[in-house]
Formats: C-alpha cells, sequence, structure tokens
C-alpha cells in the first residue's frame, strides 16, 4: 500500500530534549515536505527537500533540522525543542507524476513542556 | 512571496444546500491552486487541483485568474462533507519549485 508513514504518533518530551520525528514513503518520491498545524494557522511549512541532498527552508524553519540522505526518508530534527513548537507535524510527499498532489502522513502530535 | 487566504473560519449549512468555500491568492505568477481536505480524525488528502478540472465528490473549482480566486463550489452540501478544508498554492517555476503555501483553513458542517 502507498502510504507516507511517521513516527512516533504521540510525543511528550521536555524543553532541551532532543528528538527526531520519523517520516518514510514507499512510493519513490522526489519531493518530501514537513509542515506543521496549529489552530487559526492552519499548515505552515517548515522545510522541504526536493530530492536527496536536496533540502531547502520553508515558512517557519526556525529551530528545526531535517536530512535527506535517501530518498525515502525525510526525518525531522529538534535539537532543542521549546514549547511553543507543541504543534500537531505532517510529513508529505509528491513527484512530478503526481502534479504536486501531496500524500500526507498521519501527523505526530508534539507536547513539548 | 505568495499568500493565500480563506476567508470564513467556519461555515454552516443545511443539507441539500449549495456550498461555497472561498479561497483568494496572491501571486505574481501563474500559479497552481488545490484543495485539501482533512474529515475528522483523518490525513489530509488532496482534493482538487485545477490543471485537472475534474470533479471530486460533487465538488467543482475554478481558478479565476482575473479575481485571484479558486473557490470551491458543491450544488447540495452532504452530511459526510463536514470537514476543514483548506485551499494550496504552488508556485508554478518551470524548474520545480514545490513551495507550497497553505490558507489558515474553513471547516465546513453540515446540519442535518
Amino acid at each position: 500500500e502507498a502510504q507516507v508513514t511517521q513516527n512516533p504518533r504521540y510525543l511528550i518530551t521536555v524543553t532541551g530534549k532532543k528528538l527526531t520525528v520519523t517520516c518514510s514513503q514507499n512510493m519513490n518520491h522526489e519531493y518530501m515536505s514537513w509542515y506543521r498545524q496549529d489552530p487559526g494557522l492552519g499548515l505552515r511549512q517548515i522545510y522541504y527537500s526536493m530530492n536527496v541532498e536536496v533540502t531547502d527552508k520553508g515558512d517557519v524553519p526556525e529551530g528545526y533540522k531535517v536530512s535527506r540522505k535517501e530518498k525515502r526518508n525525510f526525518p525531522l530534527i529538534l535539537e532543542s525543542p521549546s514549547p511553543n513548537q507543541t504543534s500537531l507535524y505532517f510529513c508529505a510527499s509528491s513527484s512530478s507524476s503526481t502534479g504536486f498532489g501531496l500524500h500526507f502522513g498521519n501527523g505526530t502530535r508534539l507536547t513539548v513542556t | 512571496a505568495q499568500r493565500v487566504t480563506q476567508p470564513e473560519k467556519l461555515l454552516s449549512v443545511f443539507k441539500g444546500a449549495p456550498v461555497e468555500l472561498k479561497c483568494n491568492y496572491s501571486y505574481s505568477g501563474s500559479p497552481e491552486l488545490f484543495w485539501y481536505v482533512q474529515y475528522s480524525r483523518q490525513r489530509l488528502q488532496l482534493l482538487l487541483r485545477h490543471i485537472s478540472r475534474e470533479s471530486i465528490k460533487g465538488f467543482t473549482a475554478d481558478l479565476n485568474k482575473g479575481e485571484t480566486s479558486f473557490h470551491l463550489k458543491k450544488p447540495f452540501a452532504q452530511e459526510e462533507d463536514s470537514a476543514m478544508y483548506y485551499c494550496a498554492l504552488s508556485p508554478y517555476s518551470g524548474a520545480g519549485s514545490y513551495q507550497l503555501t497553505f490558507g489558515k483553513g474553513t471547516k465546513l458542517s453540515v446540519i442535518p
């Protein structure tokens, strides 16, 4: 089954403790992206990747890092999480063949205390 | 920079009534526009993209470049249409700029 898989689904952590949210897709998509969803703000893009070893900042990249060493994986790294990063995070992928139609993961709900 | 505006946070309509979810955008080039839908406790899914000009679940959307709008319409609302709807814009660069900007979303509530 074609899908985007994020882990974990839920995560509660404390300020300053490094964490990684994994994202993997099995559709051989070139493009992957991370979004955060906050009430009243909709979805805002954090980082995106056009292909392996090619990443770029979205609208709200501060406090986040990403890497794209393999085509299928696009982990989101929070080196020193802060409470304002408490949010619902979505990973998504697409390819030119889908005309930018994004396939989304199920989301990761992160709480930073 | 591109911007997508969905002026209504919440839209309530009765079952069987027509639905129009508004979306306006600002972008100097020729963008590609999308509608995404998020049903309760589900992931976002692509509903429509303007280049395909297709109708999905009875919804249609026409890109009006003069008014810079991409409103989503359905002639007769169904209860299962209740969901969060997001309009999104992708700038067309030809070289593959994939930055997708979303609006803040409109919650559609269909009253039985």
